[in-house]
This record gives structure tokens, C-alpha cells and sequence, in this order.
């Protein structure tokens, strides 16, 4: 079964820091891979997604994420946070081929940006 | 946008009573939503798939007799937690993916459930 494994638990930053989020999976086949961001007190909302074609994803918000299939990675970054970025951030794979529809979450990435 | 809408947002039940949770698509129509449990300090766990017309399919490990889920219209999807123990509380969040090719998931707001 696939796994995705979020590498910081809790990343604290100042503003106009870069921010890079590690996210990595497990799983041989193809992938499509998603970030989530859950504002405080808020649902989950879409970031950005990977189906193909550019590794180079470009999402919302200014948030960018790189898929690197031979590391089996999907980091997210942004080149200058700001203290509204203060979110939880989910790194989110779905094996094709493994359930057409299953999502794989990591444990989540929270970000604090101090003003 | 697609808007997928979950009530009760927060819900507070006795042990042994049963509560029920709604998720809405209301601007498209979701032949499969998932349902999610979020654990304290751990991720989304897949507890379900929900097929519109269809029995759902369970992940390892969820009781299906605890957790009754019922996909009735395309753009309804109920979880039903019975018998309730403390043990059942955390937050439970729905998900719908649209029809058509490529889309995305889309979130309900979750529900806080506890169970005293």
C-alpha cells in the first residue's frame, strides 16, 4: 500500500522567509499528488495539484511544488511567506491503479509565520 | 467553485446513542464520496468509499456495522456512527470528487464529534 511521509511536524518561519515543505511517497506506480492546506478554523482547501505533463506545479496563493519522480518527492515551496500562510499543510497521494479514487494523506505540516 | 457541505459542524452525544452526519455536493453531482477520520496529531485516515446506489467499501479495519454509511442521490452521503463511545470521538470530514476526468476532491468543513 502507498504512504506519503511529511518530514516537518511543525516549521516555524518569519515573514518574507522561503518555505519549502518536504513531502515523500511510496509507491511504484503512477501517481496523482495533491497539497492541501487547512487554514485555523477552516475546511481543507486545494493548493495545488500534479496530474502530468510540467513537474512544475504552479498553485494558489503563490505556492509552487516540484514532482521529482525519481526521488518519489512533491516538496511544496514558496519563495516569501507571509503571516497569512499560518496553516496546516497536507501532502496528499492517489495511487492509480491502487483504488481509482483512495487518497493517501501524510500527518500534515503545520506552518507559523511570525510577523 | 464546488462546494461540498457538511453538517453538523460539532456534536456532543452520550455514549450508546447514535449520531449521523451529513455531506452535501450542492452545485455538482459526486457518484463517489470518501469518508475521512482525523486522529489527534495524525492524518486523514480513508475510513470508506462511498458509490451513489451501492453498498460502500471499507477500509481494513473500520467496523461497517458502527459506521453506516448510505449514498442515496448523487449529491447526498450520510455517515451514521452507532452505538457511540467516547473512543469514537475525533473529526470526521467528507470528501466528493466530481464526474468529470482529472477533477479534484472537495472538502466538507468536517464534524467534531464527542462522545461523553
Amino acid at each position: 500500500a502507498q504512504s506519503v511521509s511529511q518530514h516537518n511536524h511543525h516549521v516555524i518561519l518569519s515573514e518574507a522567509a522561503s518555505l519549502e515543505l518536504g513531502c515523500n511517497y511510496s509507491y511504484g506506480g503512477t501517481v496523482n499528488l495533491f497539497w492541501y492546506v487547512q487554514y485555523p478554523g477552516q475546511h481543507l482547501q486545494l493548493l495545488l495539484k500534479y496530474f502530468s505533463g510540467d513537474p512544475l506545479v504552479k498553485g494558489i496563493k503563490g505556492f509552487e511544488a516540484e514532482f521529482i519522480k525519481s526521488k518519489f518527492s512533491f516538496n511544496l515551496r514558496k519563495p516569501s511567506v507571509q503571516w497569512s500562510d499560518t496553516a496546516e499543510y497536507f501532502c496528499a497521494v492517489n495511487a492509480l491503479g491502487a483504488g481509482s479514487y483512495q487518497l493517501t494523506f501524510g500527518k500534515g505540516t503545520k506552518l507559523s509565520v511570525i510577523p | 467553485g464546488a462546494v461540498v457541505s457538511q453538517h453538523p459542524s460539532r456534536v456532543i452525544c452520550k455514549s450508546g446513542t447514535s449520531v449521523k452526519i451529513e455531506c452535501r455536493s450542492l452545485d455538482f453531482q459526486a457518484t463517489t464520496m470518501f469518508w475521512y477520520r482525523q486522529f489527534p496529531k495524525q492524518s486523514l485516515m480513508l475510513m470508506a468509499t462511498s458509490n451513489e446506489g451501492s453498498k460502500a467499501t471499507y477500509e481494513q479495519g473500520v467496523e461497517k456495522d458502527k459506521f453506516l454509511i448510505n449514498h442515496a442521490s448523487l449529491t447526498l452521503s450520510t455517515l451514521t456512527v452507532t452505538s457511540a463511545h467516547p473512543e469514537d470521538s475525533s473529526f470526521y470530514i467528507c470528501s466528493a470528487r466530481e464526474g468529470r476526468k482529472n477533477s479534484p476532491l472537495h472538502f466538507g468543513n468536517g464534524t467534531r464529534l464527542t462522545v461523553t
